[in-house]
């Protein structure tokens, strides 16, 4: 059992290409979501999804967007990259945000340079 | 507007040392969350807080709640080396369009 998967570990990107991060849990948690941790910030919540289906704007959605076509798979994809979306995306999944614990599980991270 | 605030940022102790961390936050929540962070790697599930009083331990750590202060804290009994480490909280709010918030984290880097 994988847990959380993410693909790329690590890209190296110009500036105005456009880049999908991949995301894929095999734990049937409803609740998945994309983070960007930077030094110093701490991890910033960019789109959620609380279910298939659905999605929502974090704290940082510009220049994101997510789609949510089944419960395992939630893409992140920069339309055109610039450089300050240098950072490591941390991927997560919960079983619900209804649940009593509503516990995040994290993939292992992309780190991702736009130059 | 959910804020989570944890002290100090960076801290270094010896080993043998006691020390406490400390996370609060500005609204109602009934979720808090603590997680491990090594260098270079993913973030690790260390304690979830669910209710007031409540009070969690794992080997040298232990994570408390105060609901009323919005206040949590993660203190290390007997540092060793190994628990050097970046330390997250995370809260949630009550409405249950709030999202988990973390703050920005304590760096513990423990002096062998």
């Amino acid at each position: 059992i994988a847990g959380i998967t993410q693909a790329p570990t690590s890209q190296i990107l110009a500036a105005g290409r456009r880049m999908t991060l991949r995301c894929t849990q095999d734990m049937r948690h409803n609740a998945m979501y994309w983070y960007r941790q930077d030094l110093g910030l701490g991890l910033r919540l960019i789109h959620y999804s609380n279910t298939a289906g659905t999605t929502g704007k974090g704290e940082v959605p510009d220049g994101y967007s997510v789609s949510r076509a089944n419960t395992d798979d939630f893409p992140l994809t920069l339309a055109s990259a610039v450089p300050s979306q240098t950072s490591v995306y941390f991927c997560a999944s919960s079983d619900s945000v209804s649940s009593s614990y509503n516990e995040q599980f994290f993939g292992p991270g992309t780190r991702l340079t736009v130059l | 507007e959910l804020k989570v605030e944890q002290n100090p940022l960076f801290l270094s102790m010896q080993e043998g040392k006691n020390y406490t961390i400390y996370c609060n936050y500005s609204t109602t929540s009934d979720r808090l969350y603590w997680y491990r962070q090594d260098p270079g790697k993913s973030l690790e599930s260390l304690f979830v807080l669910l209710s007031n009083g409540a009070v969690k331990q794992e080997g040298r750590l232990m994570a408390s709640l105060d609901t009323k202060a919005r206040l949590s804290t993660l203190h290390i009994t007997a540092a060793v080396h190994d628990l050097s480490a970046t330390y997250f909280c995370a809260v949630l709010g009550v409405n249950r369009d709030d999202k988990i918030i973390f703050g920005k984290g304590t760096r513990l880097h423990i002096l062998p």
